[in-house]
């Protein structure tokens, strides 16, 4: 069984460029959600994508976008790069109706922007 | 708002001793409160879950009791060693939710 996997593991942009960043789920798993965390804070919820489609979206702006793939990869786009928008960026799958329970995360993104 | 408070304040043990660790949330009444493990720089890793009708569920060393009347989980690490230094977060869910909720999470250093 594969775990969850992401990529790059690191990334440098500067303000105002785009950034794609990407997810594999976990075997199986036809959920994945996206998460921003901060230093020093617990991850925040940025969406949700089950069976290709959006399922619910966190209090981040229209800049952060993302899709789902047939075999339920993920990308994560975010356009105009703020200086906060650096953190790690955290992808975790799951099975079966997103009620949110046990998610599985991937070893995350770092994200700076200069 | 929905708001989830763990101790900010990192908690420094001795090996071998029991770590307990505190959630308190509020304006949130989650079927379920699952914590996580999370290591510098990785992902965190699922540890366990309990639900609303569970007053204690256990696994190995690890024990996490849940009390819905005073909003609050307390998760044990009986017999602490090094390797349990991590941070430990928690997350209320189920509430119609399809999101994890996460709270700032708690650092746990356990002393040779």
């Amino acid at each position: 069984e594969t775990g969850v996997t992401q990529s790059p593991t690191h990334l440098i942009k500067t303000r105002g460029q785009q950034v794609t960043l990407r997810c594999s789920s976990q075997s199986g798993h036809n959920t994945v959600s996206w998460y921003q965390q901060a230093l020093g804070q617990g991850p925040q919820f940025i969406f949700q994508y089950y069976r290709e489609e959006e399922n619910g979206r966190g209090n981040f702006p229209p800049r952060f976008s993302g899709l789902q793939f047939p075999n339920y990869s993920s990308e994560l786009n975010v356009n105009a790069l703020e200086l906060d928008d650096s953190a790690l960026y955290l992808c975790a799958s799951s099975l079966g109706r997103p009620r949110a329970e046990t998610q599985y995360f991937g070893p995350g993104t770092r994200l700076l922007v200069l | 708002s929905q708001k989830i408070e763990q101790n900010s304040e990192a908690l420094n043990i001795q090996e071998g001793k029991t770590a307990t660790l505190t959630c308190n949330y509020t304006n949130y009444s989650p079927a379920y409160l699952q914590w996580y493990r999370q290591d510098p720089g990785r992902g965190p890793v699922f540890l366990l879950l309990i639900r609303e009708n569970e007053k204690e569920k256990r696994k190995e060393r690890l024990k996490v009791t849940f009390d819905t009347t005073l909003k609050q989980s307390l998760f044990h690490i009986t017999a602490s060693q090094p390797a349990d230094s991590a941070t430990y977060l928690c997350a209320p869910g189920g509430d119609s939710s399809y999101k994890l909720i996460f709270g700032s999470g708690t650092r746990l250093l356990v002393r040779p």
